[in-house]
Protein backbone atom coordinates (compact mmCIF):
# COMPACT_ATOMS: atom_id res chain seq x y z
CA UNK A 1 0.00 0.00 0.00
CA UNK A 2 1.60 3.36 -0.83
CA UNK A 3 1.87 5.80 2.21
CA UNK A 4 2.84 9.23 2.38
CA UNK A 5 4.56 11.02 5.39
CA UNK A 6 4.53 14.61 5.81
CA UNK A 7 6.94 16.40 8.66
CA UNK A 8 6.83 18.52 10.51
CA UNK A 9 3.08 18.61 10.83
CA UNK A 10 3.00 22.13 12.19
CA UNK A 11 6.22 24.97 11.47
CA UNK A 12 5.99 28.54 12.85
CA UNK A 13 8.82 30.63 11.44
CA UNK A 14 9.58 34.23 11.37
CA UNK A 15 9.53 36.44 8.51
CA UNK A 16 12.67 35.83 6.53
CA UNK A 17 13.84 32.82 8.53
CA UNK A 18 14.07 29.83 5.40
CA UNK A 19 13.33 26.36 6.00
CA UNK A 20 11.89 22.85 4.57
CA UNK A 21 9.53 20.55 4.89
CA UNK A 22 9.99 16.93 3.86
CA UNK A 23 7.34 14.42 2.29
CA UNK A 24 8.57 11.02 2.30
CA UNK A 25 7.23 8.50 0.77
CA UNK A 26 7.09 4.78 0.10
CA UNK A 27 5.52 3.84 -2.74
CA UNK A 28 5.21 0.56 -5.92
CA UNK A 29 6.13 2.40 -9.20
CA UNK A 30 6.10 6.26 -8.44
CA UNK A 31 4.48 8.54 -11.57
CA UNK A 32 4.82 11.73 -10.40
CA UNK A 33 5.01 13.58 -7.09
CA UNK A 34 3.02 16.76 -6.37
CA UNK A 35 3.05 19.59 -3.87
CA UNK A 36 -0.18 21.75 -3.15
CA UNK A 37 -0.58 24.62 -1.20
CA UNK A 38 -4.12 24.86 0.87
CA UNK A 39 -5.24 27.51 2.23
CA UNK A 40 -8.08 27.79 5.25
CA UNK A 41 -11.72 26.64 3.72
CA UNK A 42 -9.98 26.84 -0.04
CA UNK A 43 -9.12 23.64 -2.15
CA UNK A 44 -5.65 22.99 -2.28
CA UNK A 45 -3.61 24.89 -5.01
CA UNK A 46 -1.11 23.67 -7.21
CA UNK A 47 2.29 24.01 -7.27
CA UNK A 48 4.97 21.87 -8.94
CA UNK A 49 5.11 18.06 -10.26
CA UNK A 50 8.21 16.00 -9.97
CA UNK A 51 9.17 13.17 -11.88
CA UNK A 52 12.27 11.59 -11.16
CA UNK A 53 15.01 11.60 -8.66
CA UNK A 54 17.43 14.59 -8.97
CA UNK A 55 14.80 16.74 -10.31
CA UNK A 56 13.91 20.27 -9.07
CA UNK A 57 10.94 23.03 -9.57
CA UNK A 58 11.16 26.95 -7.63
CA UNK A 59 8.66 29.08 -8.35
CA UNK A 60 9.26 32.53 -6.27
CA UNK A 61 10.48 31.30 -2.80
CA UNK A 62 9.80 27.98 -3.21
CA UNK A 63 11.53 24.82 -4.43
CA UNK A 64 10.54 21.82 -4.68
CA UNK A 65 13.21 18.46 -4.69
CA UNK A 66 13.13 14.86 -5.24
CA UNK A 67 14.83 11.77 -4.29
CA UNK A 68 14.48 8.08 -4.72
CA UNK A 69 12.77 8.47 -0.68
CA UNK A 70 11.66 11.90 -0.16
CA UNK A 71 10.92 15.53 -1.64
CA UNK A 72 11.66 18.48 0.32
CA UNK A 73 9.57 22.06 -0.54
CA UNK A 74 12.30 24.69 0.62
CA UNK A 75 10.96 27.80 1.31
CA UNK A 76 13.55 30.77 1.39
CA UNK A 77 13.19 34.17 3.31
CA UNK A 78 9.45 33.42 3.91
CA UNK A 79 6.47 35.97 4.02
CA UNK A 80 3.44 35.81 5.97
CA UNK A 81 1.50 35.01 2.79
CA UNK A 82 2.97 32.09 2.61
CA UNK A 83 1.35 30.70 5.95
CA UNK A 84 -0.97 27.72 4.71
CA UNK A 85 -1.05 24.47 4.92
CA UNK A 86 1.23 22.38 2.30
CA UNK A 87 0.35 19.20 1.07
CA UNK A 88 2.10 16.61 -0.60
CA UNK A 89 0.85 13.42 -2.72
CA UNK A 90 1.93 10.67 -5.25
CA UNK A 91 0.33 9.09 -8.51
CA UNK A 92 1.56 5.33 -8.48
CA UNK A 93 0.69 2.70 -10.66
CA UNK A 94 -1.67 2.67 -13.62
CA UNK A 95 -4.52 4.56 -12.09
CA UNK A 96 -4.43 8.23 -11.97
CA UNK A 97 -5.67 8.72 -8.31
CA UNK A 98 -3.51 10.56 -5.69
CA UNK A 99 -2.34 9.47 -2.49
CA UNK A 100 -2.00 12.08 0.07
CA UNK A 101 0.18 12.74 2.68
CA UNK A 102 -1.73 14.83 6.01
CA UNK A 103 0.01 18.33 5.17
CA UNK A 104 2.62 20.42 6.90
CA UNK A 105 0.79 23.71 8.53
CA UNK A 106 3.26 26.53 8.31
CA UNK A 107 2.74 29.83 9.69
CA UNK A 108 5.05 32.63 9.18
CA UNK A 109 5.11 35.78 11.77
CA UNK A 110 6.56 39.14 11.27
CA UNK B 1 -10.23 30.88 -17.26
CA UNK B 2 -12.92 29.67 -14.70
CA UNK B 3 -11.48 27.03 -12.73
CA UNK B 4 -13.42 23.88 -10.91
CA UNK B 5 -16.61 25.06 -9.13
CA UNK B 6 -18.51 22.89 -6.85
CA UNK B 7 -22.00 23.84 -4.91
CA UNK B 8 -23.37 24.06 -2.48
CA UNK B 9 -19.99 25.61 -0.54
CA UNK B 10 -22.09 24.41 2.86
CA UNK B 11 -24.56 21.85 3.55
CA UNK B 12 -25.68 20.96 6.91
CA UNK B 13 -27.98 17.65 6.81
CA UNK B 14 -29.92 15.21 9.40
CA UNK B 15 -29.09 12.23 9.47
CA UNK B 16 -30.58 9.50 7.39
CA UNK B 17 -30.73 12.35 4.71
CA UNK B 18 -29.48 12.00 1.39
CA UNK B 19 -27.67 14.78 -0.36
CA UNK B 20 -26.52 15.53 -3.54
CA UNK B 21 -22.94 17.36 -4.41
CA UNK B 22 -22.13 19.11 -7.58
CA UNK B 23 -19.17 19.45 -9.57
CA UNK B 24 -18.02 21.21 -12.59
CA UNK B 25 -14.99 20.76 -14.02
CA UNK B 26 -12.96 22.90 -15.66
CA UNK B 27 -14.28 22.88 -19.54
CA UNK B 28 -12.31 20.51 -21.97
CA UNK B 29 -10.72 18.56 -19.45
CA UNK B 30 -11.51 14.98 -20.01
CA UNK B 31 -10.82 13.35 -15.94
CA UNK B 32 -12.85 14.26 -13.10
CA UNK B 33 -12.04 13.13 -9.41
CA UNK B 34 -14.14 13.29 -6.24
CA UNK B 35 -11.31 13.20 -2.84
CA UNK B 36 -12.60 13.85 0.90
CA UNK B 37 -10.82 15.39 3.38
CA UNK B 38 -11.54 14.61 7.10
CA UNK B 39 -10.49 16.85 9.62
CA UNK B 40 -6.99 15.87 10.46
CA UNK B 41 -6.82 13.90 7.90
CA UNK B 42 -5.30 13.75 4.60
CA UNK B 43 -7.46 13.77 1.31
CA UNK B 44 -9.14 10.66 0.57
CA UNK B 45 -9.30 9.65 -2.74
CA UNK B 46 -13.33 8.25 -3.91
CA UNK B 47 -14.06 8.40 -7.39
CA UNK B 48 -12.46 9.03 -10.90
CA UNK B 49 -14.02 9.32 -14.46
CA UNK B 50 -11.94 9.45 -17.52
CA UNK B 51 -14.03 9.80 -20.55
CA UNK B 52 -16.39 7.41 -21.80
CA UNK B 53 -14.58 4.55 -19.78
CA UNK B 54 -16.18 2.50 -16.53
CA UNK B 55 -15.62 5.10 -13.43
CA UNK B 56 -12.76 4.20 -11.09
CA UNK B 57 -14.75 3.43 -7.85
CA UNK B 58 -12.39 1.67 -5.86
CA UNK B 59 -12.30 4.40 -3.14
CA UNK B 60 -16.15 4.63 -2.15
CA UNK B 61 -16.20 3.70 1.70
CA UNK B 62 -19.64 2.19 0.96
CA UNK B 63 -22.80 1.48 -1.02
CA UNK B 64 -24.75 4.21 0.65
CA UNK B 65 -21.98 6.63 -2.02
CA UNK B 66 -22.04 6.71 -5.24
CA UNK B 67 -21.28 9.15 -8.30
CA UNK B 68 -22.15 9.95 -12.08
CA UNK B 69 -20.99 12.17 -14.20
CA UNK B 70 -23.74 13.51 -17.24
CA UNK B 71 -22.29 13.87 -21.08
CA UNK B 72 -18.41 14.00 -19.85
CA UNK B 73 -19.06 16.87 -17.69
CA UNK B 74 -20.74 17.86 -14.94
CA UNK B 75 -20.43 15.40 -11.84
CA UNK B 76 -23.26 14.70 -9.10
CA UNK B 77 -21.49 12.78 -5.44
CA UNK B 78 -24.74 11.35 -3.96
CA UNK B 79 -24.63 10.13 -0.23
CA UNK B 80 -27.43 8.28 0.82
CA UNK B 81 -28.81 7.95 4.25
CA UNK B 82 -26.00 10.00 5.70
CA UNK B 83 -24.43 9.33 9.07
CA UNK B 84 -22.21 11.53 11.05
CA UNK B 85 -18.97 10.03 10.37
CA UNK B 86 -19.70 11.33 6.44
CA UNK B 87 -19.13 14.84 7.97
CA UNK B 88 -16.00 16.39 6.02
CA UNK B 89 -14.90 18.16 2.95
CA UNK B 90 -15.78 16.74 -0.45
CA UNK B 91 -13.52 18.87 -3.08
CA UNK B 92 -13.32 17.79 -6.63
CA UNK B 93 -10.53 18.29 -9.17
CA UNK B 94 -10.47 17.90 -12.75
CA UNK B 95 -7.46 17.17 -15.49
CA UNK B 96 -6.97 17.69 -18.91
CA UNK B 97 -5.50 14.04 -20.11
CA UNK B 98 -4.31 15.14 -23.32
CA UNK B 99 -2.14 17.62 -25.08
CA UNK B 100 1.47 18.33 -23.48
CA UNK B 101 3.02 18.02 -19.42
CA UNK B 102 1.45 19.24 -17.44
CA UNK B 103 -1.79 17.07 -18.83
CA UNK B 104 -2.08 14.85 -15.51
CA UNK B 105 -2.10 17.38 -12.95
CA UNK B 106 -5.16 17.98 -10.93
CA UNK B 107 -6.69 20.88 -10.63
CA UNK B 108 -9.32 21.40 -7.38
CA UNK B 109 -12.54 22.80 -6.69
CA UNK B 110 -13.38 25.06 -3.57
CA UNK B 111 -14.70 22.24 -2.18
CA UNK B 112 -18.63 21.01 -0.36
CA UNK B 113 -18.52 21.34 3.58
CA UNK B 114 -20.86 18.65 4.43
CA UNK B 115 -22.22 18.92 8.57
CA UNK B 116 -24.63 15.59 9.32
CA UNK B 117 -26.38 16.62 12.69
Amino acid sequence: EDQVTQSPEALRLQEGESSSLNCSYTVSGLRGLFWYRQDPGKGPEFLFTLYSAGEEKEKERLKATLTKKESFLHITAPKPEDSATYLCAVRTGGGNKLTFGTGTQLKVEL
Amino acid sequence: GAGVSQSPSNKVTEKGKDVELRCDPISGHTALYWYRQSLGQGLEFLIYFQGNSAPDKSGLPSDRFSAERTGGSVSTLTIQRTQQEDSAVYLCASSPLSGGPPRETQYFGPGTRLLVL
